[in-house]
């Protein structure tokens, strides 16, 4: 079955830097990746997705690549706010063929710091 | 409102007396999920139904059992809980294959003895 790894577990970044989280996967089928965030005591929520037949997207702050050669996707958020902090978890599906199965990888805490 | 509903929200039970954790969602959403999340292991998928009457096994789906007997809600059922099974659970909901976003439920906390 897929695997989704994930890193870095911890990242601790100042107000205004960068933060950029990578996961890779190993099923070359999987062809949908989503990114979720979880803030303290709440649900993970979607912030933003990316097809396997797009290299690139973008949403203001944050934006998602994709290298289907290497297996791995990576969230990148820029100007990072105290808000940004939370839980983050990337996943990998087959869609639609398989399109109930979900795997995430484990989490990225992120911490921003004032 | 749309959204998915879960109950209970907190729980604590013994080792081996059944319990059942219920989610509705109010969306029509073809796809609906349970996953649990534990510290460091990330959401893992338990079990998984693409509509009415059809589930297929996530991840981690022994000691789970699950139901689809109409579109709206899908009950997790723990037949004999073990200290193992304690957890923060989540049901989410998708609309189709095409529209993959999943809407979390708000999660229930569960604790074995």
């Amino acid at each position: 079955g897929e695997n989704v790894e994930q890193h870095p577990s911890t990242l601790s970044v100042q107000e205004g830097d960068s933060a950029v989280i990578k996961c890779t996967y190993s099923d070359s089928a999987s062809n949908y990746f989503p990114w979720y965030k979880q803030e303290l005591g709440k649900r993970p929520q979607l912030i933003i997705d990316i097809r396997s037949n797009v290299g690139e997207k973008k949403d203001q702050r944050i934006a998602v690549t994709l290298n289907k050669t290497a297996k791995h996707f990576s969230l990148h958020i820029t100007e990072t706010q105290p808000e940004d902090s939370a839980v983050y978890f990337c996943a990998a599906s087959i869609r639609p063929t398989n399109a109930g199965k979900s795997t995430f990888g484990d989490g990225t805490t992120l911490t921003v710091k004032p | 409102e749309a959204q998915v509903t879960q109950n209970p929200r907190y729980l604590i039970t013994v080792t081996g007396k059944k319990l059942t954790v219920t989610c509705s969602q109010n969306m029509n959403h073809e796809y609906m999920s349970w996953y649990r999340q534990d510290p460091g292991l990330g959401l893992r998928q338990i079990y998984y139904s693409m509509n009415v009457e059809v589930t297929d096994k996530g991840d981690v789906p022994e000691g789970y059992k699950v139901s689809r007997k109409e579109k709206r809600n899908f009950p997790l059922i723990l037949e004999s809980p073990s200290p193992n099974q304690t957890s923060l659970y989540f049901c989410a909901s998708s609309l189709s294959s095409y529209q993959e976003t999943q809407y979390f439920g708000p999660g229930t906390r569960l604790l074995v003895l």
